[in-house]
Parts: structure tokens; C-alpha cells; sequence
């Protein structure tokens, strides 16, 4: 079975610091990638994803993610947090071709201290 | 537009008793799926809708759970003599295809107790 892995639970960062939250998978097929994030009282909502293409994906806010296929990673990033960006972070992957049902990884939960 | 709403927002029952929860997908989206999260866990998926076909019940975590959706709108998910350890949020999502990315609703908080 799919499984997704967030390496990160917790992370606490000081405004200004640099960020990368990891997600790895287990599928070797083709596949759909997402960043979710939920913010405090709020809805999952979409961060970035990437279907084909440029494997560095854009996002709100400032995100990127770099799709690494011969690692099975797709690991979020910004240069530049900020105290507005202290969320619950979710990382998913769906295969393409098959049920497409996407797997949600647990979860990091960010800080960011002014 | 409008986005995903579920309700109840919250609900409380007691151990034992049957619930039935809502979500109303956004207009016109052929795929729906639920989910449900515990406190530090991940979205544990339960079922997916997908336009006409028989939905894909794999998740479903006990024979106590079932979920349909009716004219391929409006989804309802049942727990039948709910556990303690149904106590969760149930999350609902929609998507226009099956590979798009998903629409999340506010989700119902479940307590039993």
C-alpha cells in the first residue's frame, strides 16, 4: 500500500527563517503531489501542487516544492517565514492511473515566533 | 462561489447511539471523498464518491460505518453505535475530477461519550 512520511511533526522557527518540510512516498509509479496546509480555525485548503512538468512548483504565499522522482520526495520550502505562515502542514500523493484516492501524510504543525 | 460545507458543525452523543452526518459538495464536482482526523494523525481516508460508479468503501473502518450520496450531490455519512473511538473531526472533500485537487469542508467534530 501508498504511504506518505513527514519526517517533521513539530517545528518551531523564528520570523525570517528559512523553512523545508519533508514528505517522502512509497509509490513508484506515476503520481499526483499536494501540499495542504491548514491554518488555525480554518479549512484544508491547497498550497501548490504538481501533476508533470517543471518538477519546481509555485505556490501561494511564497511555497515551493521540488518534485524529486528518483528520491520519491517532495519537500516544501520558503526562504522566509513568517508569523501569519503557523499552520498544520499536510503532504498527499494520489497515483495517476489508478484510484486516484490521494494518501495524506500525518502532518507537520509549524511555529513561527515574531 | 460557494465552497464545502458540512454540518453539524459539532456533535456530542453518547456510546451506543447512531449519527448522521452532512456534506454538501461544491456544485457541479463529480468526485467526493470522507475523511476523518485525530487529534496528531494524518486524514485517514473512509470512502470516495465518484460520479456514477459504486463508490470505493475501502476505508471504512468497521461494517458500523456506511455513506451514501444521493443524485450525486449532497453526501451522508452514518455511524452506527458509535465508540468512544469514533470521537474525531470527519472531513468531507470535493474535486471536479477525480485527479484534481481537493476542496475540504469545515469539518464536524464527533464526541462520543
Amino acid at each position: 500500500a501508498q504511504s506518505v512520511s513527514q519526517h517533521n511533526h513539530h517545528v518551531i522557527l523564528s520570523e525570517a527563517a528559512s523553512l523545508e518540510l519533508g514528505c517522502n512516498y512509497s509509490y513508484g509509479g506515476t503520481v499526483n503531489l499536494f501540499w495542504y496546509v491548514q491554518y488555525p480555525g480554518q479549512h484544508l485548503q491547497l498550497l501548490l501542487k504538481y501533476f508533470s512538468g517543471d518538477p519546481l512548483v509555485k505556490g501561494i504565499k511564497g511555497f515551493e516544492a521540488e518534485f524529486i522522482k528518483s528520491k520519491f520526495s517532495f519537500n516544501l520550502r520558503k526562504p522566509s517565514v513568517q508569523w501569519s505562515d503557523t499552520a498544520e502542514y499536510f503532504c498527499a500523493v494520489s497515483q495517476r492511473g489508478g484510484s486516484y484516492i490521494p494518501t495524506f501524510g500525518r502532518g507537520t504543525s509549524l511555529i513561527v515566533h515574531p | 462561489g460557494a465552497g464545502v460545507s458540512q454540518s453539524p458543525s459539532n456533535k456530542v452523543t453518547e456510546k451506543g447511539k447512531d449519527v448522521e452526518l452532512r456534506c454538501d459538495p461544491i456544485s457541479g464536482h463529480t468526485a467526493l471523498y470522507w475523511y476523518r482526523q485525530s487529534l496528531g494523525q494524518g486524514l485517514e481516508f473512509l470512502i470516495y464518491f465518484q460520479g456514477n460508479s459504486a463508490p470505493d468503501k475501502s476505508g471504512l473502518p468497521s461494517d458500523r460505518f456506511s455513506a451514501e450520496r444521493t443524485g450525486g450531490s449532497v453526501s451522508t455519512l452514518t455511524i452506527q453505535r458509535t465508540q468512544q473511538e469514533d470521537s474525531a473531526v470527519y472531513l468531507c472533500a470535493s474535486s471536479l475530477r477525480q485527479d484534481n485537487e481537493q476542496f475540504f469542508g469545515p469539518g464536524t467534530r464527533l464526541t462520543v461519550l
